[in-house]
């Protein structure tokens, strides 16, 4: 089975503060795929990254970066100068090469106030 | 291109009564996902389609949820005999076939059974 923890329910930040978003997932497959995915207050899920298992390199995009370790079986979200535009609830997902669902985590409200 | 796209946005209805929500996928996306969110939670997955078959239905709750993909497009997830506990955002997810796994979502149904 796979699971996967966020353990901050929510965090509050003043605009321009760096924040990290927590994921840790659990899994026996040795081939898997991890995702963030941000839901505003519209509601509807956006795709942010994806993962390859076997691919640790980490990733930035503009403000955003990512930091995936095999051996701690993480892979936490880092926000730079935090926006008020980024305050939404943060998804941390997986799957394995053998399934195809997401297991997401509870997610991480962020709040970003001027 | 166009999203993927959900109706009703909102539905209510009362306890008892049979409800149809409906899923037009991203254009050329093979695969197609149903996933139920309660409040404060993350999404949970329902069913899986790759063309026009149930190829996961094992999220599925119980027999009064059911979901059809008659022509490998549009789907309709169908609850009959709503309860209470049915209320909820209900999510539909599209992905391309391959490699990539990646899922994106439409912007839910949300479902208020009174």
């Amino acid at each position: 089975a796979q699971k996967v923890t966020q353990a901050q329910t929510e965090i509050s930040v003043v605009e321009k503060e760096d924040v990290t978003l927590d994921c840790v997932y659990e899994t026996r497959d040795t081939t898997y795929y991890l995702f963030w995915y941000k839901q505003p207050p519209s509601g509807e899920l956006v795709f942010l990254i994806r993962r390859n298992s076997f691919d640790e390199q980490n990733e930035i995009s503009g403000r955003y970066s990512w930091n995936f370790q095999k051996s701690t079986s993480s892979f936490n979200f880092t926000i730079t100068a935090s926006q008020v535009v980024d305050s939404a609830v943060y998804f941390c997902a997986l799957t394995t090469f053998s399934g195809y669902a997401l297991n997401f985590g509870k997610g991480t409200s962020l709040l970003v106030t001027p | 291109g166009a999203g993927v796209s959900q109706t009703p946005s909102n539905k209510v209805t009362e306890k008892g009564k049979y409800v149809e929500l409906r899923c037009d996928p991203i254009s050329g996306h093979t695969a197609l996902y149903w996933y139920r969110q309660s409040l404060g939670q993350g999404p949970e997955f329902l069913i899986y389609f790759q063309g026009t078959g149930a190829a996961d239905d094992s999220g599925l709750p119980n027999d009064r949820f059911f979901a059809v993909r008659p022509e490998g497009s549009v789907s309709t997830l169908k609850i009959q005999r709503t309860e209470r506990g049915d209320s909820a955002v209900y999510l539909c997810a599209s992905r391309k076939d391959g490699g990539a796994r990646t899922q994106y979502f439409g912007p839910g149904t949300r479902l208020l059974v009174l």
